[in-house]
């Protein structure tokens, strides 16, 4: 399967914890990345592999992944997270890459 | 740190072709894969394709195959992606991206893009 689905709108009340979800076949092999992207801007890296932060991600962002799964998790959700959150792996050959929807985080 | 630099804006005609470049620093060029991404107005991130520069192989999503050209020159570092016969569709930000991986841990493997350029808007109008 090539298809990751994301609800398309999650909220949450300043200073709690969120999870935005990714489901896919492809995430019993490949872990999935997310990226955070405000708007007019570029998409930035914020979880890869199984719950990496790259180099000045807050580590109030974390990955997980159950089965098909991946999900990333915000403790303590500031302000500025508010954004879209786009999950990314392989397709089950993995010779593609796929991206999920996409998932509008409000703070509230 | 890498850094990746695309041209500027392009307004198009229908059934034309555009080129968009995407010019890096700051890393070895021939280390990592180039994809592009693009993004319609409103709308999520789509995959194009990407390139390896040490071997000038690229790789097309499906629904690309056969109307997008994805090159790379290692004499500047410069990754291209060129997508002919434009519709009013092919209106969208269009973003460079490298990545890294494969990687394997704990029974799965992964890749993910880790330097963006700042994209191009193409814009399909008559």
């Amino acid at each position: 399967s090539s298809e990751l689905t994301q609800d398309p709108a999650v909220s949450v009340a300043l200073g709690q914890t969120v999870r935005i979800t990714c489901q896919g076949d492809s995430l019993r092999t490949f872990y999935a990345n997310w990226y955070q992207q405000k708007p007019g801007q570029a998409p930035e890296l914020v979880i890869y592999g199984k719950t990496n932060r790259p180099s000045g991600i807050p580590d109030r962002f974390s990955g997980s992944t159950s089965g098909n799964t991946a999900s990333l998790t915000i403790t303590g959700t500031h302000a500025e997270d508010e954004a879209d959150y786009y999950c990314s792996s392989r397709d089950s050959s993995g010779n593609h890459v796929v991206f999920g929807g996409g998932t509008k985080l409000t703070v509230l | 740190q890498v850094q990746l630099v695309q041209s500027g804006a392009e307004v198009k005609q229908p059934g034309s072709s555009v080129k968009v470049s995407c010019k890096a620093s700051g890393g070895t060029f021939n280390t990592y894969t180039i994809n592009w991404v693009r993004q319609a107005p409103g709308q999520g991130l789509e995959w194009m394709g990407g390139v390896i520069p040490i071997f000038g192989t690229a790789n097309y999503a499906q629904m690309f195959q056969g109307r997008v050209t994805i090159t790379a020159d290692k004499s500047t570092s410069t990754a291209y992606m060129e997508l002919n016969y434009l519709r009013s569709e092919d209106t969208a930000v269009y973003y460079c991206a490298t990545e890294s991986g494969p990687y394997y841990y704990d029974g799965h493997g992964y890749y993910y893009f880790d330097y963006w350029g700042q994209g191009t808007l193409v814009t399909v109008s008559s």
